[in-house]
């Protein structure tokens, strides 16, 4: 079934730690986002990616890195974990640009846990 | 600064009944109003989106109504169902998609 995979699903992490999120589309969608969710303030755009080789930041990119070496793989780092950074994660593809109804972060993962102690 | 502003942060609604979810915003360069649902344990999804240029969108028994003098946009679910039960959010976006900014959302419950 084509969508969204996110790795690992959850995880408990020590501060400090590295931690690398994982997010593979299979939708040849140009378009990637990482969004962290948390109680009473919906969802916020850390970083994103219009396509291949390009990045650009969000609402809250402070303390995360993105890379987009190819158009399937979009991954998280944390370079080094703060209690903050506590959250569900998602990972969303979509086609950018004006226009088409489609073209829209519509593909959302199933998000990754992770809590940081 | 929250870009999108949501209400109420929960409802309970009898079956049958219509849910009322409401939105508001203050950057006239959003051109682009979806709605999402998102289920416990599971991603967003795309339940129905409005441009602008229209006031109303209608997609079986869900309903967008968009105040463009107001900015202000909001979601009716007609003949609420408990499978309605979820939690759902608005969100907002300039002509390029770029940048999305999500409302911060509502927990709807729907009683049998």
């Amino acid at each position: 079934i084509a969508g969204i995979t996110q790795a690992p699903t959850s995880q408990i992490l020590a501060a400090g730690r590295r931690m690398t999120l994982r997010c593979t589309q299979d939708m040849r969608h140009n378009a990637m986002y990482w969004y962290r969710q948390d109680l009473g303030l919906g969802l916020r755009l850390i970083h994103y990616s219009n396509t291949a080789g390009t990045t650009g930041k969000g609402e809250v990119p402070d303390g995360y890195s993105v890379s987009r070496a190819n158009t399937d793989d979009f991954p998280l780092t944390l370079a080094s974990a703060v209690p903050s950074q506590t959250s569900v994660y998602f990972c969303a593809s979509g086609t950018p640009g004006p226009g088409a109804a489609s073209n829209q972060p519509q593909h959302f993962g199933d998000g990754t846990r992770l809590s940081i102690l | 600064q929250q870009q999108v502003k949501q209400s109420p942060q929960s409802l309970i609604v009898q079956k049958g009944g219509i849910s009322i979810i409401n939105c508001a915003y203050e950057n006239t360069a959003f051109d682009y109003f979806p709605w999402y649902q998102q289920f416990p344990g599971k991603g967003p999804a795309l339940l129905i989106a409005i441009r602008p240029d229209v006031s109303e969108k209608k997609e079986g028994r869900f309903t967008i109504s968009f105040n463009k003098s107001a900015k202000q946009f909001s979601l009716h679910i007609m003949d609420s169902q408990p499978g309605d039960s979820a939690t759902y959010f608005c969100a907002a976006t300039t002509y390029n998609f770029n940048k999305f900014y999500f409302g911060s959302g509502t927990k709807l419950n729907v009683k049998p």
